[in-house]
C-alpha cells in the first residue's frame, strides 16, 4: 500500500528555518516525480516544488531562492528545506506523488504537516 | 504568472448534476486534473488527463475539455460529494504547476 507521511512542521519565528520530511512506503520515491503542495489557512492549494525522478528541481516563484527540495533514496524520503521563512509561508504542507514520467497527476498525498510562522 | 479560474461556489440539490468549470490559457495544450478536498483532509484525485477517472472513484464523476475550459461534472450528486474541488494543470512550459482557486460544492 502506498503511503506518504510528512513530519517536521511546527511554530517558527519569521526569518527562521525548518526542514520537512516526507517518508514514502509501498513504492520507490526516486522513481517518481515528488511534489510539495501547501495550503494556507482557509485558502486554496498552492504548488510549491517538484523533484523529478531524474533529479531536476523546480520551484514556485513565491519560494524560489528560499526553499530547497531534495531526496534520500536510502531512506525513501523527500525533504523540503524552508529558509528565510515569512508569515505568509504559514500553511499545511502536503507531500504528493506524481507520475513516473511527469509531475502530475498527484495520485497519493500525505496527511500534511502544519508550519506556523509567527513572532 | 499563469492562473486557472474557477467559480467560488456551486450549489445543487441531491440527485441533480453539478458542473464546475476551470479556465486557463494553456489548457488546450496541457492536461488538467481535479481534486476533491473535505474539511481537515488531504485532497483526493478524482479526474486526471482531463477526463480519466482513477480506480475507486465513482462513475458519477466525469471530466471534459473544450478550448480553454475544462469541466468537472458530477451526475446524481450525493450529500457525500459536498466538498471543495480544485483544478490543476501546468503552465505552457510544463515545468510549473498551478491550482485553481477552488470551488465549494454545496449540496442543498
Amino acid at each position: 500500500e502506498v503511503q506518504l507521511v510528512e513530519s517536521g512542521g511546527g511554530l517558527i519565528q519569521p526569518g527562521g528555518s525548518l526542514r520537512l520530511s516526507c517518508a514514502g512506503s509501498g513504492f520507490t520515491v526516486s522513481s517518481y516525480y515528488m511534489n510539495w503542495v501547501r495550503q494556507a489557512p482557509g485558502k486554496g492549494l498552492e504548488w510549491v516544488s517538484v523533484i523529478y525522478s531524474g533529479g531536476s528541481k523546480y520551484y514556485a516563484d513565491s519560494v524560489k531562492g528560499r526553499f530547497t527540495i531534495s531526496r534520500d533514496s536510502s531512506k525513501n524520503t523527500v525533504y523540503l528545506q524552508l529558509n528565510s521563512l515569512r508569515v505568509e509561508d504559514t500553511a499545511v504542507y502536503y507531500c504528493a506523488r506524481g507520475d513516473t514520467v511527469a509531475t502530475t497527476p498527484f495520485d497519493y498525498w500525505g496527511q500534511g504537516t502544519l508550519v506556523t510562522v509567527s513572532s | 504568472s499563469y492562473e486557472l479560474t474557477q467559480p467560488p461556489s456551486v450549489s445543487v440539490s441531491p440527485g441533480q448534476t453539478a458542473r464546475i468549470t476551470c479556465s486557463g490559457d494553456a489548457l488546450p495544450k496541457k492536461y488538467a486534473s481535479w481534486y476533491q478536498q473535505k474539511p481537515g483532509r488531504a485532497p483526493v484525485l478524482v479526474i486526471y488527463k482531463d477526463s480519466q477517472r482513477p480506480s475507486g472513484i465513482p462513475e458519477r464523476f466525469s471530466g471534459s475539455s473544450s478550448g480553454t475550459t475544462v469541466t468537472l461534472t458530477i451526475s446524481g450528486v450525493q450529500a457525500e460529494d459536498e466538498a471543495d474541488y480544485s483544478c490543476q494543470s501546468a503552465d505552457s512550459s510544463g515545468s510549473y504547476q498551478v491550482f485553481g482557486g477552488g470551488t465549494k460544492l454545496t449540496v442543498l
